[in-house]
């Protein structure tokens, strides 16, 4: 089966600019799962989707970050305005719903530099 | 809330030779599952082996294989054999609770002498 699909794979952009980052699951996962991970340190969960639904938000910083599951497929990750600090790559896992004995696959990763 | 530490940034280990990375956590919640990813230079992660918290036997994968204790909330990743094509970063991770959230620890760098 085919993996977890992430585009583009690098992005430089300036502070103050807006991006997004598009994450395509493997086909039939309902949960998807948006990281944040900074150069050295261990993925920080951004944002969890069951199905459509929003499942934990909780350290997703609202003011700048968005993210959308339309129709529980593909989903987007959306940044604006950009700071320094946001430079990081940003990974897209998605995992079964049925059965909690399932793993988390990830894509490679969009890694942002804000310059 | 849940949280996973791991206290090792780097390890070191010669080709052959086995190593041990360590990780504790901590939960409120019985029932979970407990994984070590492997993540190389490609940024790829890939599930290197998991157990789960209701299994009182540890978990083997080939080469790989794990130390569960429950009770001291302890999961160490023990490699055998270590090959120049384990050196990567590997990270710690839980799951579990309500939303089944997928939470990771900082990561240990290991590198593989020849």
């Amino acid at each position: 089966e085919a993996g977890v699909a992430q585009s583009p794979r690098y992005k430089i952009i300036e502070k103050r600019q807006s991006v997004a980052f598009w994450c395509n699951p493997i086909s039939g996962h309902a949960t998807l799962y948006w990281y944040q991970q900074i150069l050295g340190q261990g993925p920080k969960l951004l944002i969890q989707f069951q199905n459509n639904g929003v499942v934990d938000d909780s350290q997703l910083p609202k003011d700048r970050f968005s993210a959308e599951r339309l129709k529980g497929v593909d989903s987007t990750l959306k940044i604006q305005p950009a700071k320094l600090e946001d430079s990081a790559v940003y990974l897209c896992a998605s995992r079964r719903r049925t059965g909690t004995n399932t793993e988390a696959f990830f894509g490679q990763g969009t890694r942002l530099t804000v310059v | 809330a849940q949280t996973v530490t791991q206290s090792q940034p780097e390890m070191s280990v010669q080709e052959a030779e086995t190593v041990t990375l360590s990780c504790t956590y901590d939960t409120s919640e019985s029932d979970y599952y407990l994984f070590w990813y492997k993540q190389p230079p490609s940024r790829q992660m890939i599930l290197v082996i998991r157990q789960e918290a209701y299994k009182q036997q540890n978990a083997t994968e080939n080469r790989f294989s794990v130390n569960f204790q429950k009770a001291a909330k302890s999961f160490s990743l023990k490699i055998s054999d270590s090959q120049l094509g384990d050196a990567a970063m590997y990270f710690c991770a839980y799951r579990g609770g309500a939303t089944n959230k997928l939470i990771f620890g900082t990561g240990t760098l290991l590198a593989v002498q020849p």
